[in-house]
């Protein structure tokens, strides 16, 4: 099946300082992005939806300016948490879709996750 | 804002027993599909059942869709140690642009 990669898996950093968290679908290109954050024991949140060569779509709630998506090719997203406070402290995943299928559906594959801790 | 609601949260079985869990969902729907979640990874894809399908069978999996009521079960039989995860439906709705939303999820856990 498609892959989707996630780096970093995991990240520490400093309160104040900014995190860059990159998507890749390594065998497929991705016209669609998506990020989701998930809490501990919590369900998944979808944050922000992007297409390739265009301004991301955020979720009600979720801060533009602080959660900076970028998809610069069909094959990469990236995700800049800026200024980061230990609120943000989460779990984040990230999901790339492929073509519409005969069926009308998508396929979505997800990422392994990236667990971001700001201390 | 969170388009279903799973039960129970949490469901612990012995190993051998069938396990089941539910997801109700509050809009109308192109699709609803069922993930797998091991503690800390990303998602693994189980099985999608479209809104003109009552039931779906994959392997030890069966999963129903009810319309009418708006919520669907996942059935897992013969449970096994390895089936420790928490398992989330997600829900593909009307006009939502293919964007999926999830559920909260149910954490199961087998015992030997």
């Amino acid at each position: 099946g498609a892959v989707v990669s996630q780096h970093p898996s995991w990240v520490i950093c400093k309160s104040g300082t900014s995190v860059k968290i990159e998507c890749r679908s390594l065998d497929f290109q991705a016209t669609t992005m998506f990020w989701y954050r998930q809490f501990p024991k919590q369900s998944l949140m979808l944050m922000a939806t992007s297409n390739e060569g265009s301004k991301a779509t955020y979720e009600q709630g979720v801060e533009k300016d602080k959660f900076l998506i970028n998809h610069a090719s069909l094959t990469l997203s990236t995700l800049t948490v800026t200024s980061a406070h230990p609120e943000d402290s989460s779990f984040y995943i990230c999901s790339a879709r492929a073509g519409q299928l005969a069926s009308g559906r998508y396929e979505q594959y997800f990422g392994p996750g990236t667990r971001l801790t700001v201390t | 804002s969170q388009q279903g609601e799973e039960d129970p949260q949490a469901l612990s079985i012995q190993e051998g027993e069938n396990a089941t869990m539910n997801c109700s969902y509050k809009t109308s729907i192109n699709n609803l599909q069922w993930y797998r979640q091991n503690s800390g990874r990303g998602l693994v894809h189980l099985i999608l059942i479209r809104s003109n399908e009552r039931e779906k069978h994959s392997g030890r999996l069966r999963v129903t869709l009810d319309t009418s009521k708006k919520s669907s079960s996942l059935l897992i039989t013969a449970s096994r140690a390895a089936d420790t995860a928490s398992y989330f439906c997600a829900t593909d709705r009307t006009g939502g642009g293919n964007k999926l939303t999830f559920g909260t999820g149910t954490q199961l856990k087998v015992e030997l």
